[in-house]
C-alpha cells in the first residue's frame, strides 16, 4: 500500500482556470508536507511546503492540509502553460530525514 | 552557481558492468540523498547520509554502495548493473530536519543494455 498517493492524471485545465490537485497519506504520524514541480527531463523543485492544519498562500499558490483527513491539496490560481508540469506531493514524519513522494499528478494548461 | 551537482548526466552501459554516480553539493548541507525515479515517475529514496554517516538505508539491492567521502559529496557505486537499474538517479541535499526543503541535482539518466 503506497504510503501517499496522488490522481497520476493527467489533469487538462484551461489557462486562467484553476487547478486543484490532490493527495492523501497514510502515516499518521506526517507532519511536514511539501508539493514539488518537475518538469519533463528536469529535477523536482519546491512549490509549498506546509505544516499546519488549514491555507497556506504564496503567489498563484495554495496548499491546504486537514490532518484529520490525511489530505493535502495545492491550488494553482489564474493557471499558466508554464504551470504544465508533473506536480509531487510528499511527506516526513518528524525527526525522520526520509521524504516519502506520491507518483505525482501530471498537469496540462490548456491554451 | 550550481547548488548540488551530480556527473555524469547520462550514462549508458551494458548489463554486468560497474559503474559510479557522484554528487557535491555547495550549500553547507549536512544531509545527503539518493533517490531512484523509474519510468513512471515514482520517486523512491534510496539511502541517506548525514554529516558522512549512513541514516536512511532502504531495501535496496546491495549492488548498490552509497560512500560519502565528506559531507559535501555523497556517491553511488553499482556493481554488476541488471536491465532493471535503467532509471533516473536523483541526489538531492537538506539541512537535515524533516521540515527543511529538499534540493536536488539534475539527475543522472542511466540505461542499461
Amino acid at each position: 500500500q503506497k504510503e501517499v498517493e496522488q490522481n497520476s492524471g493527467p489533469l487538462s485545465v484551461p489557462e486562467g482556470a484553476i487547478a486543484s490537485l490532490n493527495c492523501t497519506y497514510s502515516d499518521r504520524g506526517s507532519q511536514s508536507f511539501f508539493w514539488y514541480r518537475q518538469y519533463s527531463g528536469k529535477s523536482p523543485e519546491l512549490i509549498m511546503s506546509i505544516y499546519s492544519n488549514g491555507d497556506k498562500e504564496d503567489g498563484r499558490f495554495t496548499a491546504q492540509l486537514n490532518k484529520a483527513s490525511q489530505y493535502v491539496s495545492l491550488l494553482i490560481r489564474d493557471s499558466q502553460p508554464s504551470d504544465s508540469a508533473t506536480y509531487l506531493c510528499a511527506a516526513s514524519v518528524f525527526g525522520n530525514e526520509k521524504l516519502t513522494f506520491g507518483t505525482g499528478t501530471r498537469l496540462t494548461i490548456i491554451p | 552557481d550550481t547548488a548540488v551537482s551530480q556527473t555524469p548526466k547520462y550514462l549508458v552501459t551494458q548489463m554486468g558492468n560497474d559503474k559510479s554516480i557522484k554528487c557535491e553539493q555547495n550549500l553547507g548541507h549536512d544531509t545527503m540523498y539518493w533517490y531512484k525515479q523509474d519510468s513512471k515517475k515514482f520517486l523512491k529514496i534510496m539511502f541517506s547520509y548525514n554529516n558522512k554517516e549512513l541514516i536512511i538505508n532502504e531495501t535496496v539491492p546491495n549492488r548498490f554502495s552509497p560512500k560519502s567521502p565528506d559531507k559535501a559529496h555523497l556517491n553511488l557505486h553499482i556493481n554488476s548493473l541488471e536491465l532493471g537499474d535503467s532509471a533516473v538517479y536523483f541526489c538531492a541535499s537538506s539541512s537535515g530536519t524533516s521540515m527543511e526543503t529538499q534540493y536536488f541535482g539534475p539527475g543522472t539518466r542511466l540505461l542499461v543494455l
